[in-house]
Formats: C-alpha cells, structure tokens, sequence
C-alpha cells in the first residue's frame, strides 16, 4: 500500500536521551514535514524538506534535528535541548509538481520523556 | 506569523444535528482553504477544500462555506454521526508556502 509510515508508534524516553523517529514514504513525493501536536495548540511545523539534501526550519525547530539523503525517508532526532518533548509527532509528504495542495499525513509517534 | 483562528475548540452536537466549525484568517492572499478530520491516534486526512473564487463547496454531509469580504469560512456538517466524531483543522495556503493550521476543533456526536 502506498503511504506513510511513521516507527516506533509509542516511544519512551529519559530525559537527556537523544531519541529518532523514523519517517518513510513510498508515494514518490517531493516533499516531507514533520509536524508537532499538543492538546489545543493545533499543528506546529518543525522541519521540511522538498528535496533531498536541503531542509529549513520551520515555526518550532530548537531542540530538533532532521536528514533527508534519500528522497523517501526524513527521520527526526529530538535532542535533549528540547525542554518539553513529550508530545504527538506526525509526518507528512507532498507532491510538488502539480500539487493541489493536499498533505498526506502518517499515523503518528507518541514521544514520552519519563 | 500568517494566523488561522479556528473555534470553537470543542463541540457536543446531537445525533441528527448540524456542526458548525468556523475559521477567520489574516493572509488575503490565501488561494487554497482545507479542511482535515483527524480520528484518536491517527494522522490528519484531507476532507474538503476550496479555493477562493467560489462560496460554497458541497462534498455529501460535508459543506464549506467562504465568505472572501470576511475573511471567514466554515465547515458544515448535516445530520451528524457518531463516526465524525474527530478533531478538524482547518488551514490556509498561498502558493507554495507551507499551510498555516488553525488549532483545532474536538467534535463529539453523542446519541
């Protein structure tokens, strides 16, 4: 099936731990975001990529790290810099050329510091 | 920061009944509106979209409503069902700027 897959679903952590979420995508598409979700704050943009090799920052980066050297893969590091980690990460990609717009999210990691 | 303002927060409708999401933005140069249903433990999907130069986009149960002088639009759901029981976002697009979200909206359809 085509789509986005988002490892480990459920993840813990201690707190000083670096941690890597893993984001695959087999629909060909230019683009990929990682998105951060906590209760009442909506979707807040981390990193994004839409080619490989190159990312920027987005609204929310400090404390976070991201790779693209393969198109289908972005994987996220959330360092210990990150003061408040604990929270819903959502991948998503994008096709550019052409694009109406449309991001097709995974299913998510949840990340808990303990 | 290009805000979207998306209330209310939380919503209980009754089975049966209409739910009414609605969502202001600031960028006039917005040309793309989606909407996202979003189900517990799962990612965001894409539901309905328009772009400005029409009031109303019907898709089933599901209606958006534009309003380009007020710079507001909606989203309308008829004869609600406990299935659409969800989280919605709505968002704004420019061009090939990233979507602005607004914060979201926990619906509930109680029997």
């Amino acid at each position: 099936d085509g789509g986005i897959t988002q490892s480990p679903k459920y993840l813990f952590r201690k707190e000083g731990q670096n941690v890597t979420l893993s984001c695959e995508q087999n629909l060909n598409h230019d683009a990929m975001y990682w998105y951060r979700q906590d209760p009442g704050q909506g979707l807040r943009l981390i990193y994004y990529s839409q080619i490989v090799n190159d990312f920027q920052k987005g609204d929310i980066a400090e404390g976070y790290s991201v790779s693209r050297e393969k198109k289908e893969s972005f994987p996220l590091t959330v360092t210990s810099a990150q003061k408040n980690p604990t929270a819903f990460y959502l991948c998503a990609s994008e096709q550019l050329a052409g694009s109406t717009g449309e991001l097709f999210f995974g299913e998510g990691s949840r990340l808990t510091v303990l | 920061q290009q805000q979207v303002k998306q209330s209310p927060q939380s919503l209980i409708v009754q089975k049966g009944g209409i739910s009414i999401i609605n969502c202001a933005y600031e960028n006039t140069a917005f040309d793309y509106f989606p909407w996202y249903q979003q189900f517990p433990g799962k990612g965001p999907a894409l539901l309905i979209a328009i772009r400005p130069d029409v009031s109303e986009k019907k898709e089933g149960r599901f209606t958006i409503s534009f309003n380009k002088s007020a710079k507001q639009f909606s989203l309308h759901i008829m004869d609600s069902q406990p299935g659409d029981s969800a989280t919605y976002f709505c968002a704004g697009l420019f061009g090939n700027e990233k979507l602005t979200f607004g914060t979201g909206t926990r619906l509930t359809i109680i029997p």
